[in-house]
């Protein structure tokens, strides 16, 4: 059974850099049909989709966020990893990481959601 | 970006209501779209996939249709595990989601 789990500090300073990891279990994070990724929610707000990491290592962030955020693959701990650079209180949220299935169609239609999220972890910016 | 217009934002519904949620999208999105349900304190959980299609598990009670721009979540018998926080998202360019629909009991 696939779980997916975050770990990193939940008090991170201002101006410092976040760092999370997932831990995934029950599939690899090297098989082509799935992605893996990242996504926030402010407390009491939507959802915010950060980035994305191919089984390849290729990586797609959000342009809002590009300049501050790193996501790699750590295959032999069958880990992947965020890392936000020069936090501020606006980056307090929870964060989820997520399976991205790479859905593709007889008929040629390709696309793809998140199928199977962690159960999220909260960070909060503060001194 | 692709902006993603959810409504209602809220809406109240008792236990048997058939319940209809809109996403409409900035631009055509094929069918790239994606429903999940939240509940406070948990995380999203995949319903519909590719606008129309039912995540193994889910209940067929929960139906998605449209193409395009415009799409709808329909609950046909709404059942009290299904007061949650709805979402949209897009997956035709780099993923937005939605505002998000919280459906509550009446």
């Amino acid at each position: 059974q696939l779980q997916l789990q975050e770990s990193g500090p939940g008090l991170v300073k201002p101006s410092e850099t976040l760092s999370l990891s997932c831990t995934v279990s029950g599939a690899s994070i090297r098989s082509s049909t799935y992605s893996w990724g990242w996504i926030r929610q402010p407390p009491g707000k939507g959802l915010e989709w950060v980035g994305t990491l191919s089984h390849s290592g290729s990586t797609y962030y959000n342009s809002s966020l590009k300049s501050r955020v790193t996501i790699s693959l750590h295959t032999s701990k069958n880990q992947f990893s965020l890392t936000l650079s020069s936090v501020t209180a606006a980056d307090t949220a929870v964060y989820y990481c997520a399976r991205r299935w790479n859905y593709y169609e007889t008929s040629g239609f390709e696309t793809h959601f998140f199928d199977s999220w962690g159960q999220g972890t909260l960070v909060t910016v503060s001194s | 970006d692709i902006l993603m217009t959810q409504s209602p934002s809220s809406l109240s519904a008792s236990v048997g209501d058939r319940v209809t949620i809109t996403c409409r999208a900035g631009q055509s999105i094929s069918s790239h779209l994606s429903w999940y349900q939240q509940k406070p304190g948990k995380a999203p959980n995949l319903l519909i996939y590719a606008a129309s299609s039912l995540q193994s598990g889910v209940p067929s009670r929960f139906s998605g249709s449209g193409s395009g721009t415009d799409f709808t979540l329909t609950i046909s018998t709404l059942q009290p595990e299904d007061f949650a926080t709805y979402y949209c998202q897009q997956s035709y360019t780099t993923p937005t989601f939605g505002g998000g629909t919280k459906v509550d009991i009446k």
